[in-house]
Parts: structure tokens; C-alpha cells; sequence
């Protein structure tokens, strides 16, 4: 089952401009990850944000963290061509014996525009 | 460091034909291991994940099976293919009790 939920669906800027994507989620987390994927392409580790943080930074990522609303959102500042891919959510769920299984989003597809 | 290898990078295969899909991690012991699929412009769906050699928990009844014969191998498998197993399928592996997980460069499956 999906944990997570991506907003909005597809998303197209400016180079330079700013984007914001957005995550929901249903149960309690011990943190949320956001994921990168090239067209065609395995999936890469961006940011991993703790249950008690509120703002993590890397570079011009910048995420939060809403437990209360459980929703997460992912800012990409002065956006590049090279940022064009899609980018997923994603939370732990504890499956027993110390291990979890990673659940994704449907993710949100950017499309920056040179 | 760690690596992870997945082949082939494209398959077609007609339908009621075997599949056998493969996966090496390499640089860490007793990782978890899981396969995804991916249907064009959608999420990710765990189908297989595993905590140990011959420890295998699926998520979804389907036509594949999984089986990790090493610590470090994950094969997905069919015996016959349906038009409906097309799709990108992913390895990934995690820390045991990590969170940060490792991706392959997936398979991508056409059933003709």
C-alpha cells in the first residue's frame, strides 16, 4: 500500500525559479525521505528529514517536516535544467525483526524549462 | 563502498516465457534487499523484500516469486510471463534497520 502522496502531479518552471513539492502521509514516521529519478533510471537518495526535525537544508534542497498536519514539503531553489526529473516521497514502515519496507509516493514530475 | 548491480537494463520477452532478473550488492553484509515495480508515470510498488538468505515477504499476490540464494543476491523470477508483468522493476538495498535505501538502475521489462 502507498504511504505516501505526492503534490502536485507534474510541475513545470522557469530556470531560476523556485519549486516546491509536497507530500502527504497516513501513519506515524520516524522520518521521510525524498528520492530523485532520471527518466528511465534508478531512484537517488536526496535528503532523509527526522520525525523531530522541522527544516532539514542540503545545498539548494531544502525540506520540512509537519507531523502534526503529517505532510512534508520539498523546496528546490534556483532551479536548473539538470534538476528536470521526478521526485518522490518516501517513509520507513517497520516490518518486524529490526527491518523496514521504504513506501513511495506516486511522485511529482518537474520539468525546468531553460 | 557499496554498489549495487541490476541486469539487464532492458528485456522483451513474449508472453508465457520465464523470467529471471538479478541482483548484486556489493561493499556491505546483510543488507536488506528489495524489488520494486514502477508502471509508466507511476509510484513505486514494493513487490518483494528480504531480511535474510531464504527470508522472502511478498506484498503483492502476482505472477513472480523472489528468492535470495546468497547474501548478497536477489533474483526475481516468473515462469510465465503475463502482458501485465511489463513494467520497470528496481533493486534496492537498505542497512538492516537502516532507513537509506540503494538503487539499482532497474530493468526494463516489455511483455510481448
Amino acid at each position: 500500500s502507498q504511504q505516501g502522496e505526492e503534490d502536485p502531479q507534474a510541475l513545470s518552471i522557469q530556470e531560476g525559479e523556485n519549486a516546491t513539492m509536497n507530500c502527504s502521509y497516513k501513519t506515524s514516521i520516524n522520518n521521510l525521505q525524498w528520492y530523485r529519478q532520471n527518466s528511465g533510471r534508478g531512484l537517488v537518495h536526496l535528503i532523509l528529514i527526522r520525525s523531530n526535525e522541522r527544516e532539514k537544508h542540503s545545498g539548494r534542497l531544502r525540506v520540512t517536516l509537519d507531523t502534526s498536519k503529517k505532510s512534508s514539503s520539498l523546496l528546490i531553489t534556483a532551479s536548473r535544467a539538470a534538476d528536470t526529473a521526478s521526485y518522490f516521497c518516501a517513509t520507513p514502515i517497520y516490518s518486524g525483526a529490526g527491518s523496514y519496507q521504504l513506501t513511495f509516493g506516486k511522485g511529482t514530475k518537474l520539468s525546468v524549462i531553460p | 563502498s557499496q554498489t549495487i548491480h541490476q541486469w539487464p537494463a532492458t528485456l522483451v520477452q513474449p508472453v508465457g516465457s520465464p523470467l529471471s532478473l538479478e541482483c548484486t550488492v556489493e561493499g556491505t553484509s546483510n543488507p536488506n534487499l528489495y524489488w520494486y515495480r514502477q508502471a509508466a508515470g507511476r509510484g513505486l510498488q514494493l513487490l518483494f523484500y528480504s531480511v535474510g538468505i531464504g527470508q522472502i515477504s511478498s506484498e503483492v499476490p502476482q505472477n513472480l516469486s523472489a528468492s535470495r540464494p546468497q547474501d548478497r543476491q536477489f533474483i526475481l523470477s516468473s515462469k510465465k510471463l503475463l502482458l501485465s508483468d511489463s513494467g520497470f522493476y528496481l533493486c534496492a538495498w537498505s542497512v538492516q534497520g537502516g532507513r537509506r535505501a540503494f538503487f539499482g538502475q532497474g530493468t526494463r521489462l516489455t511483455v510481448v
